[in-house]
């Protein structure tokens, strides 16, 4: 399977622990996101890299939350300290960047917090 | 107001039917246009893009752009029970960060 690979796909946590997972994007691409999306709205923008280097991020992330690309490879996100509100699915999307690049999404992780 | 305006429906419609799903948008900057299809607790996966104005067509998909309306479509032909999902549209503009606009999709069921 040659698509976006993202480790767990469910994820059910207490409210106060601290959560991570991970992203394998396709292997050529350089680019990598993290989404999070919530039932029924689209997908809400998180973060972005090219290739190690963490070039955005949302205003609307908090600080308990952390993402890393290590080598340029694949990617994990942490969560610190979660609370209900965090409960979503956690997309990530890579692309081989480029203007009019196109975005290819893993399965998500769905993450509960109780 | 948000950037990408988008009927959350659920829109159903029975077997074979023409299927009509739209999007509008504030900025002009836009220049790529996508529809990303949705299935239940699945990611979204890219169905059609489309740069700048004009149709395009992959069987029985079709894409429209109309930049000067700021009006974007899709139409599917011979609607199926397997087209039963979320349909979302994205854009993004060509200069600087790429980052992408969702629309907070439609939910389609088609009928057998």
């Amino acid at each position: 399977d040659t698509g976006v690979s993202q480790d767990p796909r469910h994820k059910i946590t207490k409210r106060g622990q601290n959560v991570t997972f991970r992203c394998d994007p396709i292997s050529e691409h350089n680019r990598l996101y993290w989404y999070r999306q919530t039932l029924g709205q689209g997908p809400e923008f998180l973060t972005y890299f090219q290739n190690e280097a963490q070039l955005e991020k949302s205003r609307l992330l908090s600080d308990r939350f952390s993402a890393e690309r290590p080598k340029g490879s694949f990617s994990t996100l942490e969560i610190q300290r979660t609370e209900q509100g965090d409960s979503a699915m956690y997309l990530c999307a890579s692309s081989a960047g480029g203007s009019g690049e196109k975005l290819f999404f893993g399965s998500g992780t769905q993450l509960s917090v109780l | 107001q948000k950037e990408v305006e988008q009927d959350p429906g659920p829109l159903s419609v029975p077997e074979g039917a023409i299927v009509s799903l739209n999007c509008t948008y504030s900025n002009s900057a836009f220049q790529y246009f996508m529809w990303y299809r949705q299935y239940s607790r699945k990611g979204p996966e890219l169905l059609m893009y489309t740069y700048s104005s004009g149709n395009k067509e992959d069987g029985r998909f079709t894409a429209q752009v109309d930049k000067s309306s700021k009006y974007i479509s899709l139409f599917i032909r011979d609607s199926q029970p397997s087209d039963s999902a979320t349909y979302l549209c994205a854009m993004s503009a060509p200069r600087g960060f790429n980052k992408f606009y969702f629309g907070s999709g439609t939910k389609l069921n088609v009928k057998p």
